[in-house]
Parts: C-alpha cells; sequence; structure tokens
C-alpha cells in the first residue's frame, strides 16, 4: 500500500531564509507525486507536480520540488521565503499509468511553514 | 473557469441530524472526488465519479454516509444522523481524462466545514 511521510510536523524559519520541506513516500509501482498549498480556512492549491521527465520540477509562488526514486523522496524547497508563504504544505502520491484511468491521492499528515520577520 | 465550487462553506448541526453538502466540479472534469479532513491530518479519500458512476468507497465511508452525483454533473455527500466524530472539512476535487497522468491533477474546492454539537 501507499503511504508519505512528512518527516516535519512544524518548520519556524525567517523571513528572505531558504527553506526545506521534506517529503518520502512508499510505494510498490510507479508514482505520481505532488505538493499541496493550504491557507486557513481554505482548500487545496497545487504547488507543483511531477508525472514525468526532469525530476526537478518548479511551481508557483517560487517552490521547486526534486524527485529521488531511488531514495523514494520528493522535498520542496524554496531559496527566499516571504511572510505569504506561512500555510501548511501536503505531500500526495498517486499510482503513476498511462492509461488515464484515475487514482485517488494518498496524502500526508502535512508540515506548518511559519515565517517569522 | 470558475474552479471546484463546494456548498455551504461552514455548517453546523446537533448530532443525529442529517446534513447534506453540494460541490461543483470544473465543468468537462467528468471525474470528481469526495476527501475528509480532520484537524492536523491530511485529507483521506472518501469516494470516486466517473461521470454519474461511482466507481469507488473508502472504508471510511460508512453506512450513513451517501454521495451522488446525478448526471455527471455536480455532486452531494450526504451524512445521515451525524455524530461528533463527523466533525471535520469535508473536501471536493476533480481532474480531467485525460492521458499521460494529467488525469490524476485534482483540483480542489474550499471544501465545507462541518461541526456537530
Amino acid at each position: 500500500a501507499q503511504s508519505v511521510t512528512q518527516l516535519d510536523s512544524q518548520v519556524p524559519v525567517f523571513e528572505e531564509a531558504p527553506v526545506e520541506l521534506r517529503c518520502n513516500y512508499s510505494s510498490s509501482v510507479s508514482v505520481y507525486l505532488f505538493w499541496y498549498v493550504q491557507y486557513p480556512n481554505q482548500g487545496l492549491q497545487l504547488l507543483l507536480k511531477y508525472l514525468s521527465g526532469s525530476t526537478l520540477v518548479k511551481g508557483i509562488n517560487g517552490f521547486e520540488a526534486e524527485f529521488n526514486k531511488s531514495q523514494t523522496s520528493f522535498h520542496l524547497r524554496k531559496p527566499s521565503v516571504h511572510i505569504s508563504d506561512t500555510a501548511e504544505y501536503f505531500c500526495a502520491v498517486t499510482e503513476g499509468r498511462f492509461s488515464g484511468g484515475y487514482n485517488k491521492l494518498i496524502f500526508g499528515a502535512g508540515t506548518r511553514l511559519a515565517v517569522h520577520p | 473557469d470558475t474552479g471546484v465550487s463546494q456548498d455551504p462553506r461552514h455548517k453546523i448541526t446537533k448530532r443525529g441530524q442529517n446534513v447534506t453538502f453540494r460541490c461543483d466540479p470544473i465543468s468537462e472534469h467528468n471525474r470528481l472526488y469526495w476527501y475528509r479532513q480532520t484537524l492536523g491530518q491530511g485529507p483521506e479519500f472518501l469516494t470516486y465519479f466517473q461521470n454519474e458512476a461511482q466507481l469507488e468507497k473508502s472504508r471510511l465511508l460508512s453506512d450513513r454516509f451517501s454521495a451522488e452525483r446525478p448526471k455527471g454533473s455536480f455532486s452531494t455527500l450526504e451524512i445521515q444522523r451525524t455524530e461528533q466524530g463527523d466533525s471535520a472539512m469535508y473536501l471536493c476535487a476533480s481532474s480531467p481524462t485525460a492521458g499521460q497522468g494529467l488525469g490524476n491533477i485534482q483540483y480542489f474546492g474550499a471544501g465545507t466545514r462541518l461541526s456537530v454539537l
């Protein structure tokens, strides 16, 4: 069965500092990987995705993530954070298929990023 | 493209009452998902529709829960005889039918927060 582990429940960081949010997954098949952001009392917004191709993927708001198959990781990074990046971040995985078949997302428990001035 | 719309945003009810939530997916998205998110956790899959057919139900979806998607457009999620443990954020997502992983990109609504007193 697939599972996602977000290694840090909370990450405090000062404004303009770099940040890395860690995500590891387990799966016996190929996967698609996602990072979503959730602001208070809102739904989930897609930050970035890995479907295939380059293992370094860039998303919105200056975020990027690197897929590492051997380490089964998909860590999220940003070189310089802003106060507005304060939010909950979720890593998610689903099975990879070329058939276009659907798959439910399996989410990690989330990492709360708190950016301080 | 107006995004996924959910109604109501908040619902407060007394234990034992029935509640119904509505989700309007992105137009032309034939795949629709429901997830439940409890405090401090990532979303958990509840059920999936392709057009009007309900193709998968999680074990989390007890007999008190029912979901429909008449005519393959909007969907409703009903909870009968609510319990305090049903208090959560209920999220709806939709995705297009597309190959090479694009159909696995799910777009979320803002959610309905249910509080059972």
